[in-house]
């Protein structure tokens, strides 16, 4: 069964705008990830977080996660139109060597 | 450019063909993956190899068959696929294997069965 899932499905913005998008998952983790995907094509990596830390910073991006609820947060600051994508988060399970993909939050933001 | 290639881009083919994906890594990585991805469904994954050795498949049809001979290449054959397999399929690397490690993609073949 799926492990991540994103929050909200689609979110549209203003560039120049905040954007945030929520990760829950249902089992422990050693680490959880954020991946981009611009329409149609390959993921592209943003940040990795492991399960003993709170907090990642990455340019305009910032990533929280908080083991006792199971969940994470992606906020990109000052979005621009280029972030136009989908964002994905991806969690490991417990020793496992795979990570298990959510499906992912659609991100607009408009020029 | 994240230094995986696939190979072709698109492809499409009939439900008696036999084709194959190619993917090539030029990063040094260990472990290589194939994901296949469909409208409105997660990332599925379908196989992992770490140093050329196959550690996953995740209940794959047999009409699906891999083939890594080496760290740096990645094959997927394809036959007598149905139409419900259309869909992008993703090659990864990573530096090791496990979730610890961030992975690479390729930029995907789009492949449509027809």
């Amino acid at each position: 069964s799926q492990q991540g899932e994103e929050d909200p499905q689609a979110l549209s913005i203003q560039e120049g705008e905040n954007a945030t998008m929520n990760c829950s998952y249902k089992t422990s983790i050693n680490n959880l990830q954020w991946y981009r995907q611009n329409s149609g094509r390959g993921l592209v990596h943003l940040i990795l977080i492991r399960s003993n830390e709170r907090e990642k910073h990455s340019g305009r991006l910032r990533v929280t996660l908080d083991t006792s609820k199971k969940s994470s947060s992606l906020l990109i600051t000052a979005s621009r139109a280029a972030d136009t994508a989908s964002y994905f988060c991806a969690t490991d399970k417990d020793s496992s060597y795979k990570l298990i993909f959510g499906s992912g939050t659609r991100l607009l933001v408009r020029p | 450019e994240t230094g995986v290639t696939q190979t072709p881009r698109h492809l499409v083919m009939g439900m008696t063909n036999k084709k194959s994906l190619k993917c090539e890594q030029h990063l040094g990585h260990n472990a290589m993956y194939w994901y296949k991805q469909s409208a409105k469904k997660p990332l599925e994954l379908m196989f992992v190899y770490s140093l050329e050795e196959r550690v996953e498949n995740n209940s794959v049809p047999s009409r699906f068959s891999p083939e890594c001979p080496n760290s740096s290449h990645l094959f997927l054959h394809l036959h007598t696929l149905q139409p419900e397999d259309s869909a992008l399929y993703l090659c990864a690397s990573s530096p090791g294997q496990g979730g610890g490690y961030e992975q690479y993609f390729g930029p995907g073949t789009r492949l449509t069965v027809t």
